[in-house]
């Protein structure tokens, strides 16, 4: 069945580039998206991309999809503080549906 | 600006009780949604609505029902509680087509004791 797949936790120093990777089953997926998750929020979508499209590229956040391998990667380019959160990968499944990755949790050091 | 709203953030059940958590969105979305969250699995669906009283199983179904009466609202029922049911609960909603972006709301920390 449908499954998409990430790590759950991630480190980085702030002001380094932050990238988070993940794996997806569905070949016919249209939409890929990746959303954001605050400390005792719900999820907000950051970005989505278009199953025709290689990249797209918003401000600090760079989304590229690899149809081949099916592996969806977004990166954060000079993360801050405010970046601490969990990114969920999800791929648009069927009749409106959305299947969401397990989270990663995005941590940043001094 | 599109707006999810849950009744409570925070709420303590006993064991068997009848629990109701209460969705509202302002958007007119025709979707609506209920996730369960968990640490390390992610967003599970637990029931799904296309429209007023229209009402899909999710993955994980065992234990709840819905309603929706009105579109703007989508109910989550706990008929009786128990303790595999404590969790992060989260309603989202979305229009039909498009992008299928979902709109969530902020999340009811169910705690069955």
């Amino acid at each position: 069945g449908e499954d998409v797949e990430q790590s759950l936790f991630l480190s980085v120093r702030e002001g380094d580039s932050s990238v988070i990777n993940c794996t997806y089953t569905d070949s016919s997926s249209t939409y890929l998206y990746w959303y954001k998750q605050e400390p005792g929020a719900g999820l907000q979508l950051l970005t989505y991309i278009f199953s025709n499209m290689d990249m797209k590229q918003d401000q600090r956040l760079t989304v590229l999809l690899n149809k081949k391998d099916k592996h969806l990667s977004l990166r954060i380019a000079d993360t801050q503080t405010g970046d601490s959160a969990i990114y969920f990968c999800a791929e648009y499944s069927s009749a409106s549906k959305i299947i969401f990755g397990s989270g990663t949790r995005l941590s940043i050091r001094p | 600006d599109v707006k999810v709203t849950q009744s409570s953030r925070y709420l303590v059940k006993r064991t068997g009780e009848k629990v109701f958590l209460e969705c509202v969105q302002d958007m007119d979305h025709e979707n609506m949604f209920w996730y369960r969250q968990d640490p390390g699995l992610g967003l599970r669906l637990i029931y799904f609505s296309y429209d007023v009283k229209m009402k899909e199983k999710g993955d994980i179904p065992e234990g709840y029902s819905v309603s929706r009466e009105k579109k703007e609202r989508f109910s989550l029922i706990l008929e009786s509680a128990s303790t595999n049911q404590t969790s992060m609960y989260l309603c989202a909603s979305s229009f039909r087509g498009v992008s299928n972006e979902q709109f969530f709301g902020p999340g009811t920390r169910l705690t069955v004791l």
